[in-house]
């Protein structure tokens, strides 16, 4: 069963709007949510995170939100560029004596639009 | 990013033949982890290591094995490839708490 949902297998949004993605999560344990964003050809790159603590995260353009008592988590970003075109996983630390694994949803492909 | 290159990047081999995959970092990470892509499964971890000679399983971890014998080096090895193991593999390590960084990736296409 998967822990970790990206419900949402594609997006398409229009250059200067808002792309939003979402991740569900069934493990209340979770302590630390993290986005990878992949480009084809090459390996996932990291691209914010956000402690189970906290409810928001911003870095530039890229702002994660946190609803714990929802488990869901959701990515903005605000304005979209094409370059922002790629694969975006979500993915969750177990924490504990997890040795520091991740668990990934299966990712949304986002497609900006010029 | 942690400087990770990953050998070969493509490899197309057969049914029944060993295969081994290498990961390399420069950056004195202490976990290192495999991972496997496929369409509609994301990424799936297959085995980790938390030090040298320290592995563990991960999540599908069925057909391969694993080796750290340095800090910077980690082998993935499929003892007899299988069409299902035709993927793309990531190598990844880990220095903080948290994040990972990842490898370019190795396309391996099993016939």
């Amino acid at each position: 069963d998967q822990q970790v949902k990206q419900n949402s297998p594609s997006l398409s949004v229009q250059e200067g709007r808002i792309s939003i993605l979402n991740c569900d999560y069934t493990n209340s344990m979770f302590d630390y949510f993290l986005w990878y964003k992949k480009y084809p050809a090459e390996g996932p790159t990291f691209l914010i995170s956000i402690s189970s603590i906290k409810d928001k995260n911003e870095d530039g353009r890229f702002t994660v939100f946190l609803n714990k008592s929802a488990k869901h988590l959701s990515l903005h970003i605000v304005p979209s560029q094409p370059g922002d075109s790629a694969v975006y996983f979500c993915a969750a630390s177990p924490g504990g004596g997890s040795q520091g694994n991740l668990i990934f949803g299966k990712g949304t492909k986002l497609s900006v639009k010029p | 990013d942690a400087g990770i290159t990953q050998s070969p990047r493509h490899k197309v081999t057969e049914t029944g033949t060993p295969v081994t995959l290498r990961c390399h970092q420069t950056e004195n990470h202490r976990y290192m982890y495999w991972y496997r892509q496929d369409p509609g499964h994301g990424l799936r971890l297959i085995h980790y290591s938390y030090g040298v000679k320290d592995t563990d399983k991960g999540e599908v971890s069925d057909g391969y094995s694993v080796s750290r014998s340095k800090t910077e080096d980690f082998l993935l090895t499929l003892e007899s490839a299988t069409s299902s193991q035709t993927s793309v593999y990531f190598c990844a390590t880990r220095g903080g708490v948290h994040e990972q960084y990842f490898g370019p990736g190795t396309r391996l296409t099993v016939t």
